[in-house]
């Protein structure tokens, strides 16, 4: 089947301005996370959900990052009035479940804040 | 939180030369994963290791887990241009807790 797709691939914005990042995770699967990958940095946990429990926030960095899931599938991570420092990539991965220790990673959203 | 720190950083060899990577904490794991990354797309699953000193072959990567179960290795035999990647090691928990990786490029 299909795997973890996002939207858009890259996306430009001004200083200030709100963006919206989309996934569509693997059919079937519970368990949604959102990464950030800085440029010469690993992976950097922000959210995640897990079916119908509330979402582990803990790794959201402000108050300015939000993250929802509707009907337990697709999800958007929101950054409103966007700095410089929020200029990375944006990983999306899906996994069976929580606990299961395989995830599948999407290609990424490219965000730059100019 | 467990950290983990991979080395080297950077590598950068020739086609057909072999190398190491390593993964190290002062933390023991369940286990351990080893991703890689290719540039423009996600990390990718190639192995999961387990038990303490277990060795896993995947073609020419061979992935080591140590003895007390706080380290790891990533070994390639005779590096062709398409390793080149970000290899990322990751600790099991709920998220994955992922190194910062090795960069590696192999020029043909």
């Amino acid at each position: 089947g299909a795997g973890v797709s996002q939207s858009p691939s890259n996306k430009v914005t001004e200083k200030g301005k709100d963006v919206e990042l989309r996934c569509d995770p693997i059919s079937g699967h519970t368990a949604l996370y959102w990464y950030r990958q800085s440029l010469g940095q690993g992976l950097e946990f922000l959210i995640y959900f897990q079916g119908n429990s509330a979402p582990d926030k803990s790794g959201l960095p402000s108050d300015r990052f939000s993250a929802e899931r509707t009907g337990g599938s697709v999800s958007t991570l929101t950054i409103q009035r966007t700095q410089q420092e929020d200029s990375a990539v944006y990983l999306c991965a899906s996994s069976l479940y929580a606990r299961v220790n395989e995830q599948f990673f999407g290609p990424g959203t490219r965000l730059t804040v100019l | 939180t467990q950290l983990l720190e991979q080395s080297p950083q950077f590598l950068s060899i020739q086609e057909g030369e072999n190398l190491t990577v390593y993964c190290n904490s002062s933390s023991v794991f369940s286990s351990l994963q080893w991703y890689r990354q290719e540039p423009g797309e996600g990390p990718v699953l190639l192995v999961t290791v387990v038990t303490g000193g277990e060795v896993k072959k995947l073609k020419r990567l061979t992935f080591q887990f140590g003895d007390a179960r706080k380290d790891s290795s990533l070994h390639i035999t005779a590096a062709q241009p398409g390793d080149t990647g970000l290899y990322l090691c990751a600790a099991p928990d709920t998220p994955l807790v992922f190194g910062k990786g090795t960069r590696l490029s192999v020029i043909a």
